[in-house]
């Protein structure tokens, strides 16, 4: 069945480091991929998308490419800062089924 | 504009004992509706969706049942509850395409004991 696999975390990193949060996914079709951004005592909201492959999403700094060859969008940031610290969800829109599946979350904690 | 409200948010209940949690959408139609368990090291469970009335899928056998008998609105249920249902219970709803942007709910803590 569909699914998706997240590195465990945490992820532990100095301020202006660079980040890299991997996913890889297994689904039929043609899935949608998003990564989503818990930061602390809040509710899960959407951090970027793609839709398609080849796709990149963007948003606040954060990166991730729609790699189909490779099954993968891995969550990237050139220059994290403390404020980046949260839990962070990879999840997939199965095409064919509306099927919204997550990832197990990945935590970043970013000193200064 | 659109909300989703989610009660209630703390809930302890004993063994053995019925659950119902309750999820409603306002300012939109025919949302896909979806009830997910988060625990930690397992992240977003996802237990069962809907995309219209009557219509639920289950992803996950288990003590736990969903209905939806209005078009915006999410029912988790339990007959008898477990020790092993205590999590926390989130609601999401996305358009009627699962290719957009989810909003999640509150949540609802419960505690079975």
């Amino acid at each position: 069945g569909d699914s998706v696999t997240q590195m465990e975390g945490p992820v532990t990193l100095s301020e202006e480091a660079f980040l890299t949060i991997n996913c890889t996914y297994t689904a039929t079709g043609y899935p949608s991929l998003f990564w989503y951004v818990q930061y602390p005592g809040e509710g899960l909201q959407l951090l970027l998308k793609a839709t398609k492959a080849d796709d990149k999403g963007s948003n606040k700094g954060f990166e991730a490419t729609y790699r189909k060859e490779t099954t993968s969008f891995h969550l990237e940031k050139g220059s994290v800062q403390v404020s980046d610290s949260a839990v962070y969800f990879c999840a997939l829109s199965a095409y064919n089924t509306d099927k919204l599946i997550f990832g197990t979350g990945t935590r970043l904690q970013v000193f200064p | 504009s659109q909300t989703i409200h989610q009660w209630p948010a703390t809930l302890v209940q004993p063994v053995g004992s019925p659950l119902s949690l309750e999820c409603t959408v306002e300012g939109t139609s025919n949302p896909n509706l979806y009830w997910y368990r988060q625990a930690a090291g397992r992240g977003l469970q996802l237990l069962f969706y809907s995309v219209g009335i009557g219509q639920i899928s289950s992803e996950v056998p288990q003590n736990l049942s969903a209905s939806r008998p209005q078009d915006r609105q999410f029912i988790l249920s339990s007959k008898k509850l477990l020790l092993s249902d205590s999590g926390f219970y989130l609601c999401a709803w996305v358009p009627d395409r699962a290719n957009t942007e989810a909003f999640f709910g509150q949540g609802t803590r419960l505690t079975v004991v």
